[in-house]
Formats: C-alpha cells, structure tokens, sequence
C-alpha cells in the first residue's frame, strides 16, 4: 500500500530564511506525488507535481521539490521564505483513484 | 479561484440528523471526488464518481452516500449524524476518471459541526 509521511508537524523559519518541507513516500509503483497548500479557512491549491518528467519540479509562489528515487523523498523548498507562506502543506501520492495525504505540515514564519 | 463550487459553507446540526452537501466541479471535469479533512484523522478520501458513475470508494461510513448528476454537479449525503462526523468536506474535480498525473482541484470545503 502507498504513504506518505511528512516529517515534523510544524515548520518555523525566519522571513528570508530557507524553507524546506520533507515528504517520503512508499510505493510499490512509480509514484505520482503532488504538493498542495492550505491557506487557513481555504480549501487546498495544487503547488506542483511529479510526473517523471523531471525530478526537480517548479512551482508556484517560487516553490520547488526534487523526487529523489534513492531516498524515496519528495522535499518541498522555497530559497527565501516570505510572511504570506504561513499555510498548511500537504504532500500526496496518487494511488490509482485517490490521493493518499500525508499529515501536514504547518509552516510558521517569524518576522 | 479554483473553479469549484461547495454549497453550503458551514453547516451546523444536531446528532441524528441528516445534511446533504453539494459541489459543482469545474466546467469540463467528468470527475467529483469527495475528501474528509478532521483533526484526529486527517485528510481521507471518501469517493469518486465520473460521469454519473461510481468510479472509487475510500474510508467512506455505511451513514454516508453520494451521487452525481447528468449535469455533473455531485451530492454527499451524510445521516444519523454523531459527534465524530463533525469536519471539513472537501469537494475535488478533474478531467479523467484516473490519469495518475491528473490534477484535482478542490472547493473551498463545507465545514460541519454536530452538535
């Protein structure tokens, strides 16, 4: 059965700091992992997925992760963090119909 | 703006009752899933359905079923309400019924509270 876990529920970084979110999956298959963010009372907005098409895979709001097939990761980062990146991050990994969510993480950036 | 629509935004009830919670996918999306977001369980998958048609079912209660329309807009009909049902529904569409790199894009959610 495909997981994903997300390491640390909460995230604190500076404004400007780097920003680096960790998911690792397991999958029988080649995976297809996807990154979505929360905003608070909002519902979820896609940040970027993995399709095998490249490992490292832009996004928006200057968000980026590499699939690393080795460490079966699929980290988020972000070289410069920014007040309006305060959100809920959630990775998932597609599993024939459904998206299966890791726990999320709560990114928290201080002034 | 995702395109998404779920109607109604907030939802108070007592246990026992029943609610049904509606969701309008995006214009051309064949596809309706429904999700479960709460604090003790996370986010969970409950259904699909593609073009009218049950398509994938998740972690989704005996309590609860769901359709879809001819004109695509999908129901989630939630009865005898407990206390533990109180979340965040999550309404998602996409254009394919199961493309793995298929996007889902998801409504605004209706937020249930059971009191």
């Amino acid at each position: 059965a495909q997981s994903v876990t997300q390491l640390g529920s909460h995230v604190s970084v500076s404004e400007g700091a780097l920003v680096l979110l960790r998911c690792n999956y397991s999958s029988s298959v080649p995976p297809y992992l996807f990154w979505y963010v929360q905003y608070p009372n909002q519902g979820l907005q896609l940040l970027l997925k993995y399709t095998s098409a490249a490992t490292l895979v832009k996004g928006i709001n200057g968000f980026e992760a590499e699939f690393k097939k080795s460490e079966t990761s699929f980290h988020l980062t972000k070289p410069s963090a920014h007040m309006s990146d305060a959100a809920e991050y959630f990775c998932a990994v597609r599993s024939n119909y459904q998206l299966i969510w890791g726990a999320g993480t709560k990114l928290i950036i201080k002034p | 703006d995702s395109g998404v629509t779920q109607t109604p935004k907030h939802l108070i009830t007592a246990t026992g009752q029943r609610v049904t919670l509606r969701c309008s996918p995006r214009s051309g999306d064949l596809s309706v899933y429904w999700y479960q977001q709460s604090l003790d369980q996370g986010l969970q998958f409950l259904i699909q359905y593609y073009n009218g048609e049950e398509r994938a079912k998740g972690n989704i209660l005996e309590r609860f079923s769901a359709q879809q329309f001819p004109d695509l807009h999908s129901e989630l009909n939630l009865s005898s309400l407990e206390l533990g049902d109180s979340a965040l529904y999550f309404c998602a569409s996409s254009v394919v019924a199961s493309g793995s790199t298929d996007t889902q894009y998801f409504g605004p959610g209706t937020r249930l509270t059971v009191l």
